[in-house]
């Protein structure tokens, strides 16, 4: 199988730095994806890493290391709002279809 | 945002009838997408399309049908709906899907909540 896996759940205080995992099979690896679901809406597209490295886009980052099949969302200067589910999304060639873990929640706390 | 609609955005319906789901886009993307999202198992894929009535399988098709005859419409059908097809229903597009590029990002439509009782 392609598993994806990533925590479930976790828990960080507003203002603070907070980093979510993600490791994945390398094989026909094509490249991934970070979403943020709130709860009751659509996924929303956060990242997209291909090429290893750190993508910067604001409070949030996304780094990539192909040869260990790892990957995690860095998410600075923790609000409120951003306390959802984060979806990582992995892209393999057979067929170009996207595999999702399962989602990590998201709790900030005052 | 992406202009992707889905319809109807809630339904209840009984064991054993056909229900229709609409996903209609104006981005003129190629690809569209169906995925069911269920508590303990993410989203997964149910079909997918590459074009005008070309489509295919996705992880967990079984008792799901699609048809696409115009760019802008894909139609999620269960031709007898059961309890184990309650889920919450998204439609995604993207404009391309391999080699990988920003382009192959999946844009999601707002969801079809369904309830089969």
């Amino acid at each position: 199988g392609q598993n994806i896996d990533q925590p479930t759940e976790m828990t960080a205080t507003e203002g603070a730095i907070v980093q979510i995992n993600c490791t994945y099979q390398t094989s026909g690896f094509n490249g991934l994806f970070w979403y943020q679901q709130h709860a009751g809406e659509a996924p929303t597209f956060l990242s997209y890493n291909v090429l290893d490295g750190l993508e910067e886009k604001g409070r949030f980052s996304s780094f990539l290391s192909r040869s260990k099949g790892y990957s995690y969302l860095l998410l600075k200067e923790l609000q409120m709002k951003d306390s959802a589910s984060y979806l990582c999304a992995v892209f393999y060639n057979q067929g170009g279809k996207l595999i999702f873990g399962q989602g990590t929640e998201l709790s900030v706390k005052p | 945002d992406a202009g992707i609609t889905q319809s109807p955005r809630h339904k209840v319906t009984e064991t054993g009838t056909p229900v229709t789901l609409r996903c209609h886009q104006t981005e003129n993307h190629r690809y569209m997408y169906w995925y069911r999202q269920d508590p303990g198992h993410g989203l997964r894929l149910i079909h997918y399309s590459y074009g005008v009535k070309d489509t295919d399988k996705g992880e967990v098709s079984d008792g799901y049908s699609v048809s696409r005859s115009k760019t802008e419409d894909f139609l999620l059908t269960l031709e007898s709906a059961t309890s184990s097809q309650t889920s919450v229903y998204f439609c995604a597009i993207s404009e391309s899907v391999t080699p990988a590029y920003s382009t192959d990002t999946q844009y999601f439509g707002p969801g079809t909540r369904l309830t089969v009782l």
